[in-house]
C-alpha cells in the first residue's frame, strides 16, 4: 500500500457545484497534512493546512479524521479557476521529517 | 521577494551526458528540498538539507545521483551519467522551519529530457 493515496480523477464538476476530495495515509504516525494546488505545468502550491479541528477558508474547507486514516478537501461554489490538481501532502516523524506527496486528484471546471 | 530560482528551465541531453541542476533558496530559509515528479510516480522526494548539512537523502535513485549545498543560498542536483528513465521534471523548494510548520516554497521546476 502507497504510504499516500488519492483518486486521480479526474473530476469534472460545473460551475456553482460543491466537490470533495479525499487523501488516504497508511502511517498512523504522520502528525502534520497539508492540501497544495498545481496549475499545468507550473509548480505546487500551498493552498491549506490542514488541522485536527477542521478549517476552512472561504470556499475550501479541509478536514482531518485519524481515525480513519484520511484527510479531506471540500470546494464549494466551484470556479473555472478552481481547474488544477489537488495534492495532499502528509509528513510523518520518525528520525526526519519527510513531507510526503499524493499523485493528486485532477478537478476541471466547466461552465 | 525573487521566491525559489531554479536553473535551467529546460534541459535536453544525451543519454550518458552529465546534468548539473541548480537551485537559490528564498533568503533565509534553512531548509532545501529535491523533488522529482513524474506521471507514473508522482512528486518523489529525492534528499532534504537543514542548514547545509543533508539530512534524508533515501530517496536518491541510485549513485548516478547526488546534491550539494555548498553555502545557504545555493544548491546542486547532479546526475552522471544521465539515462531516459530520468525523464522528469525535477522541483526546488525551500522552507523557513521545517515542513512541519512551514510550507514548501516550490521553484519553477527544471524539466529535463534524456534522449
Amino acid at each position: 500500500r502507497k504510504e499516500v493515496e488519492q483518486d486521480p480523477g479526474p473530476f469534472n464538476v460545473p460551475e456553482g457545484a460543491t466537490v470533495a476530495f479525499n487523501c488516504t495515509y497508511s502511517n498512523s504516525a504522520s502528525q502534520s497534512f497539508f492540501w497544495y494546488r498545481q496549475d499545468c505545468r507550473k509548480e505546487p502550491k500551498l493552498l491549506m493546512s490542514v488541522y485536527s479541528s477542521g478549517n476552512e477558508d472561504g470556499r475550501f474547507t479541509a478536514q482531518l479524521n485519524r481515525a480513519s486514516q484520511y484527510i479531506s478537501l471540500l470546494i464549494r461554489d466551484s470556479k473555472l479557476s478552481d481547474s488544477a490538481t489537488y495534492l495532499c501532502v502528509v509528513i510523518t516523524s520518525g528520525g526526519s521529517y519527510i513531507p510526503t506527496f499524493g499523485r493528486g486528484t485532477s478537478l476541471i471546471v466547466h461552465p | 521577494d525573487a521566491g525559489v530560482i531554479q536553473s535551467p528551465r529546460h534541459e535536453v541531453t544525451e543519454m550518458g551526458q552529465e546534468v548539473t541542476l541548480r537551485c537559490k533558496p528564498i533568503s533565509g530559509h534553512d531548509y532545501l528540498f529535491w523533488y522529482r515528479q513524474t506521471m507514473m510516480r508522482g512528486l518523489e522526494l529525492l534528499i532534504y538539507f537543514n542548514n547545509n548539512v543533508p539530512i534524508d537523502d533515501s530517496g536518491m535513485p541510485e549513485d548516478r545521483f547526488s546534491a550539494k549545498m555548498p553555502n545557504a543560498s545555493f544548491s546542486t542536483l547532479k546526475i552522471q551519467p544521465s539515462e531516459p528513465r530520468d525523464s522528469a521534471v525535477y522541483f526546488c523548494a525551500s522552507s523557513s522551519q521545517g515542513p512541519t510548520n512551514s510550507p514548501l516554497h516550490f521553484g519553477n521546476g527544471t524539466r529535463l529530457t534524456v534522449t
